[in-house]
């Protein structure tokens, strides 16, 4: 059974299309978070979501747009896509403070 | 502020011999500390954390890793490297003194080589 799964795994897509990534997790945890993964493979926290609320949204463009309908779910909607924001968007939850985070497969973004 | 840092980019090892893999953090509490793998194509997969107790942790595959307050510091290490073990290694800090679930912080990344 798959903790935290992405859907799709990869999105080609051309600048100025809109584009939505979903996330499901079935550990039970309360917390949710996006993170991107740059072309060096450097991880930077997008947004974090605790029971539905959003709790964190570290100087993201407003064209992404998270979305949390339950606390098992958060999607990442992006409106008018640039040649900058392809990447690798990873999913992840965590529970308690002290517990790691578990990460999905991520979404290979390509803007072309 | 949080923050890793992982000051190599590439950790080189023969299959056998032992490895280490660097990370030094900046919190203002106390840390909480992980180590994650990442294979190609692949998401991150937890490897070890250090909460509090024993400043040497073990964790998945053989890793472990050893907490050194003084010199703010979480090194992974393994005894006998394998092939298998290449891959790109994250270290992550999440600060105590933070109140709630915030988002681990992640340093830059070392890939590690085993070369048999």
């Amino acid at each position: 059974d798959t903790a935290v799964s992405q859907t799709p795994k990869y999105l080609v897509t051309q600048m100025g299309n809109d584009k939505s990534i979903k996330c499901e997790q079935n550990l039970g945890h309360d917390t949710m978070y996006w993170y991107k993964q740059d072309s060096k493979k450097f991880l930077k926290i997008m947004f974090s979501y605790n029971n539905k609320e959003l709790i964190i949204n570290e100087t993201v463009p407003n064209r992404f747009s998270p979305k949390s309908p339950d606390k098992a779910h958060l999607n990442l909607h992006i409106n008018s896509l640039e040649l900058g924001d392809s990447a690798v968007y990873f999913c992840a939850s965590s529970q308690a403070e002290a517990g790691p985070a578990f990460f999905g497969q991520g979404t290979r973004l390509t803007v072309v | 502020a949080q923050s890793v840092a992982q000051p190599e980019d590439q950790v080189n090892v023969a299959e056998g011999n032992p490895l280490t893999v660097k990370c030094t953090y900046s919190v203002s509490g106390n840390p909480y500390l992980f180590w994650y793998v990442q294979y190609p194509n692949r998401g991150l997969q937890f490897l070890l954390k250090y909460i509090t107790g024993d400043n040497l942790v073990k964790g998945s595959y053989g890793f472990e890793a050893e907490f050194n307050k003084s010199q703010t510091s979480f090194h992974l290490k393994k005894p006998s490297a394998l092939v298998s073990d290449s891959a790109l290694y994250f270290c992550a800090v999440r600060d105590r003194a933070r109140s709630g679930n915030t988002p681990l912080v992640f340093g830059k990344g070392t890939r590690l080589s085993v070369i048999a």
